[in-house]
């Protein structure tokens, strides 16, 4: 069974640039998380989603931050414009609603310089 | 708010040594509550998991029980290999589906 795909897995840009990061979560797999791991610290949640519906966005900072799921699978999240402190691991993990345990995808390295 | 405290690193063993890393949460109710592990250059992987007190959640030689009464749920291994060298994450969630909370890692290096 696949695991859960990102792309890119390395992205450097300059800050004021825009960038967006893709998932696709394990099949079937109904819920689908953005986190954002900065270095040295345990992942923190951006985005939660049930299906299409974003039902967790309190963390996303919705100034420069976007997401969408269409069609409740894959997932895109974007910044515009990116700055110096977004630089981070951001990791796409999804799971079964049922059940607790979410597999993580082998994330994004964003460098914003 | 919801919140995960575990011992900093880096935790530093001889192979064979017993390994504990220290995990305590803030929550209310009953959160489930789990542990993550990182290998250099890989993503995160579940290791273990306990869903209700005094539960006992098991995996590759590595155990941690689900202690309501001191909010606790401390990660051993009797006997570390190599292999074993990682960051080491606690984590909980207040229901199925919902977000997990991380703590910072823990960096395990296990000398030859």
């Amino acid at each position: 069974e696949a695991g859960v795909v990102q792309s890119p897995r390395y992205k450097i840009i300059e800050k004021k640039q825009p960038v967006a990061f893709w998932c696709n979560p394990i099949s079937g797999h109904n819920t689908l998380y953005w986190y954002r791991q900065n270095l040295g610290q345990g992942p923190e949640l951006l985005i939660r989603y049930e299906n299409e519906e974003a039902v967790d966005d309190s963390q996303l900072p919705k100034d420069r931050f976007s997401a969408e799921r269409l069609k409740g699978v894959d997932s895109t999240l974007k910044i515009q414009p990116a700055e110096l402190g977004d630089s981070a691991v951001y990791l796409c993990a999804s799971s079964l609603p049922t059940s607790g345990e979410q597999f993580f995808g082998p994330g994004t390295r964003l460098t914003v310089l | 708010g919801d919140s995960v405290t575990q011992m900093e690193g880096p935790v530093t063993l001889s192979e064979e040594a017993f390994l504990t890393i220290n995990c305590t949460y803030t929550a209310t109710g009953y959160p489930s509550l789990f542990w993550y592990v990182q290998y250099p250059g890989e993503g995160l992987q579940l290791l273990l998991k306990a869903t209700k007190a005094d539960d006992k959640g098991s995996n590759k030689g590595f155990e941690a029980t689900y202690r309501k009464e001191t909010t606790s749920f401390h990660l051993e291994k009797g006997s570390v290999q190599v292999s074993d060298s990682a960051v080491y994450f606690c984590a909980l969630a207040k229901a199925a589906g919902n977000k997990l909370t991380f703590g910072g890692g823990t960096r395990v290096l296990v000398k030859p």
